[in-house]
């Protein structure tokens, strides 16, 4: 296959604690992005890291991606409740398309 | 902000149906995707399309057609409905390779 493996599969924390998710990949990219999809609901973008990138961040949310390991992390930071969701990171594959990783299932417990 | 619209949250066809999905976003982008999502299988990608009347295959367009005759629609057609088709169908646009915005999704349910 050619799509990302998040790591786990599944997240359940306290809420204030941080929650790091993990994505690798296996081909050469050109940005990596990361979504977040409430239950029944359509994907939000969250983040882009281009590949000549090697930290991001965005308020409660800092992505790092090793291009020599092919893997990519999302952090978020003091984690709430409404960060209750699952989160997908995609790569880019050729000009347009994007292929999803599985996700990760992320619960924060108040 | 960029608005992605589906015609349906919730949809119930019959087998053997002829069943239309629309999609609408409001912000002059080249791209469209029309994805399906389902447990444990994750988000495929069924077809794209680049521009006004072009489209490319996706992962599984076996069963699917699409149509886009206007920049800011794209439209996913099951030709005839299958139980197999059962599923979140997800579209979503973009400008070149930059992020995705997505529509809130059409739940479709073939019995």
């Amino acid at each position: 296959s050619q799509q990302g493996e998040e790591d786990p599969q599944a997240l359940s924390i306290q809420e204030g604690e941080n929650a790091t998710m993990n994505c690798s990949y296996k081909t050469s990219i050109n940005n990596l992005q990361w979504y977040r999809q409430n239950s029944g609901r359509g994907l939000v973008h969250l983040i882009l890291i281009r590949s000549n990138e090697r930290e991001k961040h965005s308020g409660r949310l800092r992505v790092t991606l090793d291009t020599s390991k092919k893997s990519s992390s999302l952090l978020i930071t003091a984690s709430r409740a409404a960060d209750t969701a699952s989160y997908f990171c995609a790569r880019v594959q050729g000009a347009q398309k994007l292929v999803f990783g599985q996700g990760t299932r992320l619960t924060i417990n108040p | 902000d960029v608005k992605v619209t589906q015609s349906s949250r919730y949809l119930v066809k019959r087998t053997g149906e002829k069943v239309f999905l629309e999609c609408v976003q409001d912000m002059d982008h080249e791209n469209m995707f029309w994805y399906r999502q389902d447990p444990g299988l994750g988000l495929r990608l069924i077809y794209f399309s680049y521009d006004v009347k072009m489209k490319e295959k996706g992962d599984i367009p076996e069963g699917y057609s699409v149509s886009r005759e206007k920049k800011e629609r794209f439209s996913l057609i099951l030709e005839s409905a299958s139980t197999n088709q059962t599923s979140m169908y997800l579209c979503a646009s973009s400008r070149y390779s930059y992020e995705q915005y997505f529509g809130p999704g059409t739940r479709l349910t073939v019995t």
